[in-house]
């Protein structure tokens, strides 16, 4: 079966410019979470949503990053007036439910270059 | 969240078992060790979850202590396609939808 996919896979933009980012989650999986993960260093919490809703959007880094998932399948994670700090790779991850046992699958990520 | 400590690197030789420590001293009881792995360009990947049994699969098996303040990843024949980061990661009791990854260790499997 088809794995969790994300577009684009690479994207390159100039600073100050607005990108979005797109996650499939596997059919099914109402948990959603989406990760950033820079150079050398493990990935970092951003956003998790239970269906339709946000249910901890903690890990943002700002008011220029935002997520939407509006019909509990599908996300977006947008980015305003990037930053060359925002460059990293970032990774969607959704799982069937929440809980602790519930193994979480990762796509392959977006790496985001900004210049 | 219990915080892990991993080596930074290990080498291992192929068709050998590949041993992971990791400490996680300050684990609560309602807490599970995770193992996941990220081969280069790709997503961290499940390997295997406990609690304090012994736990095997068709992956790795992982061996808890008995005091649950660390546990070993066991690759039980290293292959090339195995070398990898590999977190080693708490979940939290009330939080436990995230995982937080730390560092990981770096495992390089030489032929």
């Amino acid at each position: 079966g088809a794995g969790v996919s994300q577009t684009p896979s690479n994207k390159v933009t100039e600073k100050g410019k607005y990108v979005e980012l797109r996650c499939d989650p596997i059919s099914g999986h109402t948990a959603l979470y989406w990760y950033r993960q820079s150079l050398g260093q493990g990935p970092e919490f951003l956003i998790y949503f239970q269906g339709t809703g946000a249910a901890d959007d903690s890990g943002l880094p700002n008011d220029r990053f935002f997520a939407v998932r509006p019909e509990g399948s599908v996300s977006t994670l947008k980015i305003q007036r990037t930053e060359r700090g925002d460059s990293a790779v970032y990774l969607c991850a959704s799982s069937l439910a929440s809980g602790r046992s519930n193994e979480q699958f990762f796509g392959p990520g977006t790496r985001l270059t900004v210049l | 969240d219990a915080k892990t400590t991993q080596p930074p690197s290990m080498d291992c030789a192929e068709g050998r078992a590949a041993n992971l420590p990791c400490n996680h001293s300050t684990i609560s009881g309602n807490e599970y060790v995770y193992w996941y792995r990220q081969i280069h360009s790709q997503g961290p990947q499940y390997i295997i979850h406990g609690l304090k049994n012994n736990e095997t699969n068709e992956m790795a098996s992982l061996i808890i202590t008995e005091d649950r303040k660390s546990s070993t990843l066991i690759l039980p024949h290293a292959t090339l396609r195995d070398t990898a980061v590999y977190y080693c990661i708490v979940r939290a009791g009330s939080n436990d939808y995230k995982l937080s990854f730390g560092a990981g260790t770096t495992v390089t499997v030489r032929a």
